[in-house]
């Protein structure tokens, strides 16, 4: 069965430092894609950043980046240049693979403070 | 820039009421679909939609829920009597018929079951 962890429950960093967090997943799919997500306070849930088992590279969406280690199943959100605005919860989450229609299962989340 | 859209925001009701959860996903969107999250829970995985049939449904989609997208742009979340236990954030997210697609969510219900 497909499972997504998250060990940190919370952390901090300071303004402006560059901060990790970690995810790793359990599946058995040789195609899948890997998703971080932003949530805010008020609730809703942003797309940050998606990394395919099959890309090479890292991805990158500004100050996103996803180190991704496929061996040991791993897919850790960096930002760098942490801002105030970062202070959030941030899930991890996998799409299954070939065959589901793109259902997403998700982490249960590091709460983020930056700390000024 | 487009974005699914939800309704009511916040809906008070008594237990064993029926509430609808109504969304407007992004209108090119092929796939549809319900999470929930229970306060400080992690966001769980209730029914994906696609070519106006359920395509997938978890184990907490229970015989109490019901989907339906009566129109070519509303997709609605039907729970005939609500519980205590349902009380929780409802999101509504869509994504588009490409592989790698993210999904993508609208700003929540927050349903309370008094």
């Amino acid at each position: 069965a497909q499972k997504i962890t998250q060990t940190q429950p919370g952390m901090f960093v300071q303004e402006k430092e560059a901060v990790t967090l970690d995810c790793t997943y359990d599946t058995s799919d040789q195609s899948y894609g890997l998703f971080w997500y932003k949530q805010p306070s008020s609730g809703e849930m942003i797309f940050l950043i998606y990394q395919g088992s099959y890309d090479e590279q890292n991805a990158t969406e500004g100050r996103y980046s996803l180190n991704f280690q496929k061996a040991r199943k791993s897919a850790n959100l960096v930002i760098s240049a942490s801002q105030l605005g970062d202070s959030a919860m941030y899930f991890c989450a996998m799409r299954k693979g070939r065959g589901s229609q793109g259902n997403l299962i998700f982490g249960k989340g590091t709460k983020l403070s930056v700390k000024p | 820039e487009p974005e699914v859209t939800q309704t009511p925001s916040h809906q008070v009701t008594q237990m064993g009421q029926e509430v609808i959860l109504r969304c407007v996903p992004i209108s090119n969107h092929l796939y549809f679909y319900w999470y929930r999250q229970i306060l400080g829970q992690k966001v769980e995985f209730l029914v994906s939609f696609y070519n106006n049939e359920i395509s997938e449904k978890s184990e907490i989609f229970d015989d109490q829920f019901s989907v339906e997208r009566p129109d070519g742009s509303n997709f609605t979340l039907k729970i005939r009597s609500t519980k205590l236990e349902d009380s929780a954030m409802y999101f509504c997210a869509s994504r588009d018929g490409t592989n790698t697609g993210e999904l993508f969510f609208g700003e929540g219900s927050r349903l309370t079951v008094l």
